[in-house]
């Protein structure tokens, strides 16, 4: 079964700095999503990125970047410039891909909160 | 576009009553998920629905909660009855088809917070 696992529970960072929030994972199936949502307080949870696997070329959207290890089954969230909206529970989620739908599951990890501080 | 739509935001009942949350999904959406979310934790999937087939309930307390998509569009959760324990936020999802390639994405309603007392 897959799993994901997030170490840090609770993170800071100066605004306008850089903060990387680590995600492992483990499964075995060769293809698959990763994700990052952004939950703000008492809000929505938001997709922030997105990883499929079979994509080599880490994904990039504005000041939010991935550094995605395969082999490693490693996933962690670069925020950069951060900002005080950036405030928030992140949590790192793992998708079958749909052509593996033997057991479709989207797994999520435990969460870490990111304080912004001014 | 509009998101997914859930209600009621916010329920505070007593234990041993009965609950129920109501969900629309994004239209064309074929898959709705429910889940669980205690305070601090992350979602834990209750019910899976593919159309209005049950893809997965493996993690639903079926001696206590029931979840129905009898059209195949929107959706309810019923607790009946609700332990101290099930004070959680209930988050509705929706995405694509799992069998759509570009499928991937759940979108999330802003969720229903429950309070036993």
């Amino acid at each position: 079964a897959q799993t994901v696992t997030q170490s840090q529970p609770e993170m800071s960072v100066q605004e306008a700095e850089t903060v990387t929030l680590s995600c492992t994972y483990d499964t075995s199936e060769s293809d698959y999503y990763l994700f990052w949502y952004k939950q703000p307080p008492s809000r929505q949870m938001i997709l922030v990125i997105r990883q499929e696997a079979y994509k080599q070329q880490n994904a990039t959207e504005n000041r939010f970047s991935v550094n995605f290890q395969k082999a490693a089954k490693s996933f962690s969230l670069k925020i950069s410039d951060s900002q005080l909206g950036d405030a928030a529970m992140y949590f790192c989620a793992y998708r079958s891909h749909p052509s593996f739908n033997r057991d479709d599951k989207i797994i999520f990890g435990k969460g870490t909160r990111l304080h912004i501080l001014p | 576009e509009a998101g997914v739509a859930q209600s009621p935001r916010y329920k505070i009942i007593e234990k041993r009553q009965s609950v129920a949350f109501w969900c629309n999904p994004i239209s064309g959406h074929a898959t709705l998920y429910w889940y669980q979310q205690i305070l601090g934790q992350g979602p834990k999937l209750l019910i899976q629905f593919q159309n209005n087939g049950v893809v997965d309930d493996s993690q639903l307390p079926k001696d206590r909660f029931s979840a129905e998509r009898l059209k195949g569009v929107d959706s309810t959760l019923k607790i009946q009855p609700a332990k101290l324990e099930d004070s959680a936020v209930y988050l509705c999802a929706s995405s694509l088809s799992t069998n759509d390639w570009t499928a991937g994405e759940l979108f999330f309603g802003e969720g229903s917070r429950l309070t036993v007392l």
